[in-house]
C-alpha cells in the first residue's frame, strides 16, 4: 500500500458526461502528480500540482482540469467525456514536487470507461 | 523533442534466466532524469530506480541492475535469475525541467513474461 488513496476505483459513464476523480496524496506529501493511462497513448503524464499550486503541465486536454485544495488533496475533473477518454487515472504524490530527487508514490488508479 | 523508445514490446523468459530490457531515449537537454516503474499485474505503479544525466555510474539492487550510457542514449534494465514475480509490464521514463516542475515522457512499455 503505497499510503496514496484515489476514489472512485471504476467509473462508467456516458459520451459527453462530466466526472471528477479524487486523490488524497500520502500523509506529509505535498505535491501530487496526474497520470493518464489508456491503449492507444499509453501512460502519460497530464499535471502537477505543489501546495496547491500547478507546477508543471504535460499533455492534458483542454476539456480536462485539476486543482489541488488546501487539506493537499487533488481532483481531476474531466468533462466532454469521449470514448477515447476511457482510461486508468493515476495519481502519485511526492513530498516537495521535486520528482529528480524523490520517489513518486503511486495510488492504485481509477479506472474510467466511457460508453 | 522528448522520446522514450522501448523496442520490446513483450518478452518471454523461463525462470532463473536473465533478461535485459533496452530504453533508448532523445532529449536536446543536458540535464535530465531517467526512471524505470514495474506494473505488476495488479496494476499499480512501482518506483525503481532514478539516474540523473550526470551519473552514470550504474547500479546493482539486489537482482536488478541498470546500465546508463549517455553516449548511446541508453538506460537498459537486467534482471538477473529472473522469477515469476517479476512478471510485469516495466516502463522507462524521462523527465525535463519544463517552466517551473518537471514534464515526464513514458516509453510504450516491455511486458515481460517469467514461465517457471
Amino acid at each position: 500500500d503505497s499510503g496514496v488513496t484515489q476514489t472512485p476505483k471504476h467509473l462508467i459513464t456516458a459520451t459527453g458526461q462530466r466526472v471528477t476523480l479524487r486523490c488524497s496524496p500520502r500523509s506529509g506529501d505535498l505535491s501530487v502528480y496526474w497520470y493518464q493511462q489508456s491503449l492507444d497513448q499509453g501512460l502519460q503524464f497530464l499535471i502537477q500540482y505543489y501546495n496547491g499550486e500547478e507546477r508543471a503541465k504535460g499533455n492534458i486536454l483542454e476539456r480536462f482540469s485539476a486543482q489541488q485544495f488546501p487539506d493537499l488533496h487533488s481532483e481531476l475533473n474531466l468533462s466532454s467525456l469521449e470514448l477515447g477518454d476511457s482510461a486508468l487515472y493515476f495519481c502519485a504524490s511526492s513530498a516537495q514536487g521535486l520528482p529528480s530527487q524523490e520517489t513518486q508514490y503511486f495510488g492504485p488508479g481509477t479506472r474510467l470507461l466511457v460508453l | 523533442a522528448q522520446k522514450v523508445t522501448q523496442a520490446q514490446t513483450e518478452i518471454s523468459v523461463v525462470e532463473k534466466e536473465d533478461v535485459t530490457l533496452d530504453c533508448v531515449y532523445e532529449t536536446r537537454d543536458t540535464t535530465y532524469y531517467l526512471f524505470w516503474y514495474k506494473q505488476p499485474p495488479s496494476g499499480e505503479l512501482v518506483f525503481l530506480i532514478r539516474r540523473n544525466s550526470f551519473d552514470e555510474q550504474n547500479e546493482i539492487s539486489g537482482r536488478y541492475s541498470w546500465n546508463f550510457q549517455k553516449s548511446t542514449s541508453s538506460f537498459n534494465f537486467t534482471i538477473t535469475a529472473s522469477q515469476v514475480v517479476d512478471s510485469a509490464v516495466y516502463f522507462c521514463a524521462l523527465s525535463e525541467r519544463n517552466t517551473g516542475g518537471f514534464k515526464t515522457i513514458f516509453g510504450a512499455g516491455t511486458r515481460l513474461f517469467v514461465k517457471a
